[in-house]
């Protein structure tokens, strides 16, 4: 079958580090997406991994394995306006299939 | 051109009817996806158009779903005789296609309430 698993909740204080996984079983796969969506707001991408290993951009980091069906986002420098839901996403051609979101919780 | 824009932002109808939601993507862009999403999951992949042409829809979507893109620029979706289970947030998406850049840009939504 084809589904992803990633935590249903993350909580941490702010200017944390907070790592999100995401696993993945698929019979075609592409590459992995990281959306971040604020309650009532629309998905914004985060990152896209279609080559195994680490992407950076600014405070955030997104890891593939493509051999474990693996990959996790890494958030640094918490900050409040970081509370949201992160999706992880697998593409094979251009059909997306997105993970059930983990809520982030950013305490002060 | 400020992004993705979606008409109307809600709609309610009675069980039964039928609707059709619009979607504007960002101009230069050739990709364009439609999702649907119900409160507490992630985006439910429907259709994918690459300029006009209909290249992928999913398995799971009902014969009461049809989506257009006739001049590869705007797209609707129609549902037909709409059901209380169509009830959810539909999103349209647009991205430039690039070869190892899947960005896409997701419009706000039209919030679908079938009573």
């Amino acid at each position: 079958g084809q589904s992803l698993e990633q935590p249903s909740e993350v909580t941490a204080v702010e200017g944390a580090i907070v790592q999100i996984n995401c696993t993945y079983q698929t019979s075609g796969f592409y590459g992995l997406s990281w959306y971040q969506q604020h309650d009532g707001g629309a998905p914004t991408f985060l990152s896209y991994n279609a080559l195994d290993g680490l992407e950076e951009t600014g405070r955030f980091s997104s890891f593939l394995s493509r051999s474990d069906s693996y990959g996790y986002l890494l958030l640094q420098e918490l900050q409040m306006k970081d509370s949201a839901s992160y999706f992880c996403a697998y593409n094979y051609g251009q059909n997306f299939v997105f993970g059930p979101g983990t809520r982030l919780s950013v305490l002060p | 051109d400020t992004g993705v824009s979606q008409d109307p932002r809600h709609k309610i109808t009675k069980r039964g009817q039928n609707v059709t939601f619009r979607c504007d993507p960002i101009s230069e862009h050739n990709r364009l996806y439609w999702y649907r999403q119900t409160l507490g999951q992630g985006p439910e992949f429907l259709t994918y158009f690459q300029n006009e042409a209909q290249l992928e829809k999913s398995r799971l979507l009902s014969d009461r779903f049809s989506a257009e893109r006739p001049k590869g620029s705007f797209s609707t979706l129609e549902i037909q005789r709409t059901e209380q289970g169509d009830s959810a947030m539909y999103l349209c998406a647009s991205s430039l296609g690039l070869a190892l850049d899947n960005e896409q840009f997701f419009g706000p939504g039209t919030r679908l309430t079938v009573l």
